[in-house]
């Protein structure tokens, strides 16, 4: 099946510094991938939709600047959290499309655990 | 616009009893309609999903869930539970670009 590769999946950082998770679909390709973020007890927050070859689209309230996303090829998206903070900390899930039709499931990483010290 | 709204946060059944894990949904277009379960510290893994075809759609691990228009609802079942469906269980509505996910429910299996 569909395997998404999310990394690293756990990372400590200190306040001010930055760090980037990266998205790999494995063995399909993703036009579309969407990154999530997901508080304790509570759903998944979309954050924005990127689309290979061009600019992010944030969801309303996040931050483009301080949320970095690339999605420079068909296997690879990356979230770049600038200047973290300790509200940054969360648990963050990237997903990848497999197929452009939007009935075409989401494949999920498996999540990064992010703690700003 | 598309939502979802998962009724109960929390469910708990002993092992072999029913589970049955209820999902509404409300759309704009015909909906694209998801389960998802997600297990501690882990990404979501797709249990099911409907896409306008037979509205009983059989899922991975026994479960399965009914699309019933009338009632805008897509309940989760499983006839008989086991410890390992110990999860989180999300309900999703697509019906454009983005999924849109429901709150969740912590499904606690009993011994």
């Amino acid at each position: 099946g569909a395997v998404v590769s999310q990394h690293p999946s756990r990372v400590i950082c200190k306040s001010g510094t930055s760090v980037k998770i990266e998205c790999r679909s494995l063995d399909f390709q993703a036009t579309t991938m969407f990154w999530y973020r997901q508080f304790p007890k509570k759903s998944l927050m979309l954050m924005a939709t990127s689309n290979e070859g061009s600019k992010a689209t944030y969801e309303q309230g996040v931050e483009k600047d301080k949320f970095l996303i690339n999605h420079a090829s068909l296997t690879l998206s990356t979230l770049t959290v600038t200047s973290a903070h300790p509200e940054d900390s969360s648990f963050y899930i990237c997903s990848a499309r497999q197929g452009a039709a939007y009935n075409s499931p989401l494949h999920f990483g498996n999540g990064t655990r992010l703690t700003v010290t | 616009a598309q939502s979802v709204t998962q009724l109960g946060s929390h469910v708990s059944v002993s092992e072999g009893a029913l589970v049955l894990l209820r999902c509404n949904y409300s759309s704009s277009v015909p909906p694209y309609l998801f389960w998802y379960v997600q297990y501690p510290n882990q990404g979501l893994q797709l249990l099911l999903k409907y896409t306008s075809a037979a509205t009983l759609v059989k899922g991975i691990n026994g479960f399965e869930a009914e699309f019933k228009k009338s009632e805008t609802s897509f309940h989760l079942t499983k006839p008989s539970a086991h410890m390992r469906d110990a999860a989180e269980y999300f309900c999703a509505v697509s019906g454009s670009e983005k999924l849109v996910f429901g709150k969740g429910t912590k499904l606690t299996v009993n011994p």
